[in-house]
């Protein structure tokens, strides 16, 4: 089954900054990669999702890359706010043709004014 | 537009006892998703559903837990006996019918639920 990494230490960064957040993932190579943003009480909400022939997908202020040979997607905010704060769910295709999402266990995200 | 809807929103029940969690996907999604959100396992799917129909269940724990869709507009997870260690965030999310995930899911607000 797919292992998903990302860090699981909170990451503290200035307000204008730009965040970047890493999903390494083992084994197979998904076809489709999404990355979820989690506030407290709430339940995960789509941002992006990158397919495995696309090295790059950006949106307003987010951009996210996906690296298939280094088995890796980076997740990157630009001009941070601290209304950006939050845990951030990297999320792959779970194999084999199936619907289902495999998740990682997010990073949690503090932008600090 | 209506999201995901799920109830209750908290549940607080004895071990032991009968546990029902409701969804109503959104209108035109044909694909529902069940998942837990624990601290120590992160996000995990349970069971999902394409057209109604269950497709995939071997993220179901065990035998205690089943889940049923009986029309497209409804689905329910339901645990039987419950049990402390089924003490958990539980989210429904829904998606248009697409292969291999390249379609983004919606998800509810979550039941937590606590098995005292």
């Amino acid at each position: 089954s797919q292992k998903i990494e990302q860090n699981s230490e909170a990451l503290n960064i200035q307000e204008g900054k730009t965040a970047t957040l890493t999903c390494n993932y083992t084994n197979y190579s998904p076809a489709y990669l999404q990355w979820y943003r989690q506030d407290p009480g709430r339940g995960p909400v789509f941002l992006l999702l990158i397919r495995e022939n696309e090295k790059e997908k950006r949106k307003e202020r987010l951009k996210v890359t996906f690296d298939t040979t280094l088995k890796q997607s980076l997740f990157h905010i630009t001009a941070s706010q601290p209304a950006d704060s939050a845990t951030y769910l990297c999320a792959l295709d779970s194999g084999g043709g199936a619907d289902g999402l495999t998740f990682g266990k997010g990073t949690h995200l503090i932008i600090q004014p | 537009d209506a999201g995901v809807i799920q109830s209750p929103r908290h549940e607080v029940t004895e071990m032991g006892q009968e546990v029902t969690l409701r969804c109503k996907p959104i209108s035109g999604h044909n694909s529902l998703f069940w998942y837990r959100q624990t601290m120590m396992r992160g996000l995990e799917l349970l069971i999902y559903f394409n057209n109604n129909v269950p497709i995939d269940d071997s993220g179901m724990p065990e035998d205690r837990f089943s889940a049923k869709m009986p029309n497209a507009s409804f689905s329910t997870l339901k645990i039987q006996p419950s049990e402390p260690r089924d003490s958990a965030v539980y989210f429904c999310a829904s998606s248009l019918r697409a292969g291999r995930g390249n379609q983004p899911q919606h998800f509810g607000d979550g039941t937590r639920l606590s098995i005292l």
